[in-house]
């Protein structure tokens, strides 16, 4: 069974840009979680959607938004783009969240300059 | 929400060295899952243990959920064991709290 995937690997954008990040869960996982990994802030939880809908957000500003579509594959977007959203996004599907295994992705590696 | 303490922040080994890294979190969880993250920044599963003892090769974890703490036990290491371990709990709220983690460096 194919694990989550992410694209792309790598971004390099321009303060004040969007960005959209994809997610596919593993076959089968119906709930998908996005985190944010800085060296300053560890690992945190930006949100979680389920059955297309979000279930949970974390303490991120409006500017972190996501959706998933009814195949469970996820997007998530960042716009106006800041220096301090570099970071690297992971994804993580479980079957159907709310405390479910998670599996995480290889994550997209996000450099603003 | 629930905070989540691991110690120690940072450990540096000789390979064929045990170890004992600790998570300790703040109050009742539903989920608790540790691990490891690879030089790539690929997160690894390693357990899922909300309560009890799990054992995998040379690698075993315990969860005590009424003491709030789970240990994670790396026998005879290895230098591919080198990278950051991570414990993630989930509580009532449901949102995934992640701890600092624990570097480790195994030298050969």
């Amino acid at each position: 069974k194919a694990g989550v995937t992410q694209t792309p690997r790598y971004l390099i954008k321009t303060r004040g840009q969007q960005v959209t990040l994809s997610c596919s869960p593993i076959s089968g996982h119906r709930s998908v979680s996005w985190y944010q990994q800085t060296p300053g802030q560890g690992l945190q939880f930006l949100f979680e959607y389920f059955s297309e809908t979000q279930r949970n957000k974390g303490n991120f500003p409006g500017r972190f938004s996501g959706r998933q579509f009814s195949n469970s594959r996820s997007e998530m977007n960042v716009s106006t783009l800041e220096l301090g959203d570099s970071a690297l996004y992971l994804c993580a599907s479980s079957l159907a969240g709310g405390g479910d295994e998670q599996y995480f992705g290889p994550g997209t590696r996000l450099t603003v300059t | 929400g629930i905070q989540v303490e691991q110690s120690p922040p940072d450990l540096i080994l000789q390979e064929g060295a045990n170890s004992t890294l600790r998570c300790n979190f703040s109050d009742s969880v539903n989920n608790l899952q540790w691990f490891h993250q690879n030089p790539w920044g690929q997160l690894i599963n390693l357990f899922y243990i909300p309560s009890g003892t799990k054992q995998n090769g040379r690698l075993s974890a315990t969860t005590v959920a009424t003491e709030r703490y789970s240990l994670l036990y790396i026998s005879s290491s290895q230098t591919t064991d080198s990278g950051v371990y991570f414990c993630a709990v989930v509580g009532g709220s449901y949102i995934p709290t992640f701890g600092r983690g624990t570097s480790l460096i195994v030298h050969p």
